[in-house]
């Protein structure tokens, strides 16, 4: 069974930085690309970013430049590192398996992670 | 980015009840369309991917269907658990989701 277990989330001042984690298990993570997707508190579903089978990473707009997704294969466990943080980021951040072939189908996700960017 | 327009925002039915959402794009996208479940203070479950492909384990009373630019979702004989959030999302670009459906009872 799949399962992905993300932690990390607190509450973090405007400009402040925050490592989130996600712990895999149940399946060949060194072969699935994974994701990242948040939801504002009463909001919809935001894709953050990505990361192939091979490292290619990806992401959304609003994360350039200051977010970075990796992986750590020996620990089944997908990281998202953000930096100068933003009121706009508050949110529960999930991660996502994605379909072998790459595709972005989400087909197992976490319980989330909440986020909360304030002074 | 692929802006994808989802209606209605909200509906109300009743058990037993067809009801169906649609899912529009913003350009073509073929049958990169999916579907997802959302209950609240849970995560999204994936129910249609690829337009009309039933992942497993979800019953047959939910479908989906359009290619290109339009896409729908129709649950045949709503049950009780069925009463959730649902989103659309298009993957042929960067992903982008539709604003959801909340499904309350009448």
């Amino acid at each position: 069974e799949v399962q992905l277990l993300e932690s990390g989330g607190k509450l973090v001042q405007p400009g402040g930085s925050l490592t989130l984690s996600c712990a895999a298990s149940g399946f060949m993570f060194s072969s699935y690309p994974m994701s990242w997707v948040r939801q504002a508190p009463g909001k919809g579903l935001e894709w953050v970013s990505g990361i192939s089978d091979s490292d290619i990473t990806s992401y959304a707009e609003s994360a350039k430049g200051r977010f970075t997704v990796s992986r750590d294969i020996s620990k089944s466990t997908l990281y998202l590192q953000m930096n100068s943080l933003r009121a706009e980021d508050t949110a529960v951040y999930y991660c996502a398996k994605q379909f072998l072939s790459g595709d972005r189908i989400f087909d197992s996700w976490g319980q989330g992670t909440l986020v909360t960017v304030s002074s | 980015d692929i802006q994808m327009t989802q209606s209605p925002a909200s509906l109300s039915a009743s058990v037993g009840d067809r009801i169906t959402i649609t899912c529009q794009a913003s350009q073509d996208l073929s049958n990169s369309l999916n579907w997802y479940q959302q209950k609240p203070g849970k995560a999204p479950n994936l129910l249609i991917y690829d337009g009309s492909n039933l992942e497993p384990g979800v019953p047959s009373r939910f479908s989906g269907g359009g290619s290109g630019t339009h896409f729908t979702f129709t649950i045949s004989g709503l049950q009780p658990e069925d009463f959730a959030t649902y989103y659309c999302q298009q993957y042929d670009d960067v992903p982008t989701f539709g604003g959801g459906t909340k499904v309350d009872i009448k």
